[in-house]
């Protein structure tokens, strides 16, 4: 079954900062690849998705990520933090069967002013 | 507004105790599913369903049980309640040919305490 690894289950940066927060994949077949955000005490919210086509993505809020088969990775950045973007993000991977959604262990992103 | 309502948002429950867990979707989505959310192990896929009268099992079944009697809805059963089942509970939804493309809608949880 496919899976998903996040890589630092907290990250802190200053306001301003580059985000970079990790995530690498298994999967048998091309996946499909999700961020989710989680603000507290709140349900998931999907950040940005790829499915096929362009390798690098935008998604809400000023993120982006690069699908890089080679790597088996689908990073998270943005170039500059907000205060706004202290929460959880979650990797997750689909192979597209039965829509089986397999999430990360998540990471917290702290900002600091 | 549309979306998914998961009901309640809190409970505390005795072990050996049963209880279900409400999930509902205004928005014709036929796939369905619940995950449990645990420190350091993010989401864990409970069940699921593809459409009315069909669930299989995730991840971690055990414990758990559900039926897809409607289209909008997706009840959890938790038959004897454990501690080791005290956990955030997130239902989620999607179109079947849409899920890839736009991900799911999830509700905002149902925060349980088994004690």
């Amino acid at each position: 079954a496919q899976s998903v690894t996040q890589l630092g289950s907290h990250v802190s940066v200053s306001e301003g900062a580059l985000v970079l927060l990790r995530c690498n994949y298994s999967s048998s077949v091309p996946p499909y690849l999700f961020w989710y955000v989680q603000y507290p005490n709140q349900g998931l919210q999907l950040l940005l998705k790829y499915t096929t086509g362009a390798t690098l993505v935008k998604g809400i809020n000023g993120f982006e990520a690069e699908f890089k088969k080679s790597e088996t990775s689908f990073h998270l950045t943005k170039p500059s933090a907000h205060m706004s973007d202290a929460a959880e993000y979650f990797c997750a991977v689909s192979e597209g069967n039965n829509n089986d959604m397999r999430f990360g262990a998540g990471t917290r992103l702290t900002v600091k002013p | 507004n549309a979306g998914v309502t998961q009901t309640p948002k809190f409970q505390v429950l005795k072990t050996g105790q049963s209880m279900t867990l409400q999930c509902a979707q205004d928005m014709n989505h036929e796939y369905m599913s619940w995950y449990r959310q645990d420190p350091g192990m993010g989401l864990r896929l409970i069940h699921y369903s593809v459409g009315a009268g069909i669930t299989d099992q995730g991840e971690v079944p055990n414990g758990y049980n559900v039926s897809r009697s409607t289209t909008e809805d997706f009840p959890l059963r938790l038959l004897s309640a454990a501690p080791s089942q005290t956990s955030v509970y997130f239902c989620a939804s999607s179109y079947l040919r849409h899920s890839t493309l736009n991900g799911y809608t999830f509700g905002s949880g149902t925060r349980l305490t088994v004690v």
